[in-house]
């Protein structure tokens, strides 16, 4: 089975200033990789995925994120917050499963962005 | 296009009863998750209906059962509530097809409390 450590439950940071959200994951098989984004009140919205080819990724709203295999890591960054992107971040892990992806989510990572 | 929507938004049950939430799909898709989300933790994944038929489930009680129309909208059914049941319930659409990846979308959520 996959799991999924999110390694901060809280990262405060001030606008304009780059974040790092920490990502490890664990699987024996291949994996597809995930960040989503939840605003209070509100679904998820998928920010960037990897399913296959280079590492580094990039989402939306200026969001990305680099696969390390070696160290089961999938860390999400982004180099000038906003305040707007305060909000929560999870990341999640998927594997075949019967014929279908099934996501494995973290815990998550409250982002507080600061004036 | 429309997207995922749920209702209801908030509901309050008392232990023991019954509850039935809805999850209308994105227009086009045919593959309906739904997810559990307790506070202050991840979704977690309780099962998923690919053309009216269950395609997978997690680890979840009996009681969680669930059923895809025709239209592809779907319920979720929780029978003999507990404490434990309050969380956001999340549904997410998807145009699948068994063995390959297909981005979800989010609903907003119903916000179920049992008493």
């Amino acid at each position: 089975a996959q799991s999924v450590t999110q390694l901060d439950s809280q990262v405060p940071v001030f606008e304009e200033a780059p974040v790092e959200l920490r990502c490890n994951y664990s699987s024996s098989v291949s994996v597809y990789l995930f960040w989503y984004v939840q605003y209070p009140n509100q679904g998820l919205q998928l920010l960037l995925k990897y399913l296959s080819g280079s590492t580094l990724v990039k989402g939306i709203n200026g969001f990305e994120a680099e696969f390390n295999k070696s160290q089961t890591s999938f860390h999400l960054r982004k180099p000038s917050v906003h305040i707007s992107d305060t909000a929560e971040y999870f990341c999640a892990v998927s594997v075949p499963s019967g014929g279908s992806y099934i996501p494995t989510f973290g815990r998550g990572t409250s982002l507080i962005v600061h004036p | 296009e429309t997207g995922v929507t749920q209702s209801p938004t908030h509901l309050i049950k008392t232990r023991g009863q019954q509850v039935t939430l809805r999850c209308s799909s994105q227009s086009g898709h045919n593959t309906v998750s739904w997810y559990q989300q307790a506070l202050g933790q991840g979704p977690q994944f309780i099962f998923q209906y690919y053309r009216e038929e269950e395609n997978g489930r997690g680890n979840f009680p009996p009681r969680f059962s669930g059923l895809q129309f025709p239209n592809y909208s779907s319920e979720l059914n929780v029978n003999a509530l507990e404490l434990d049941d309050s969380a956001l319930y999340l549904c997410a659409s998807s145009r699948g097809a068994s063995g390959s990846y297909n981005e979800q979308f989010f609903g907003p959520g119903t916000r179920l409390t049992v008493l």
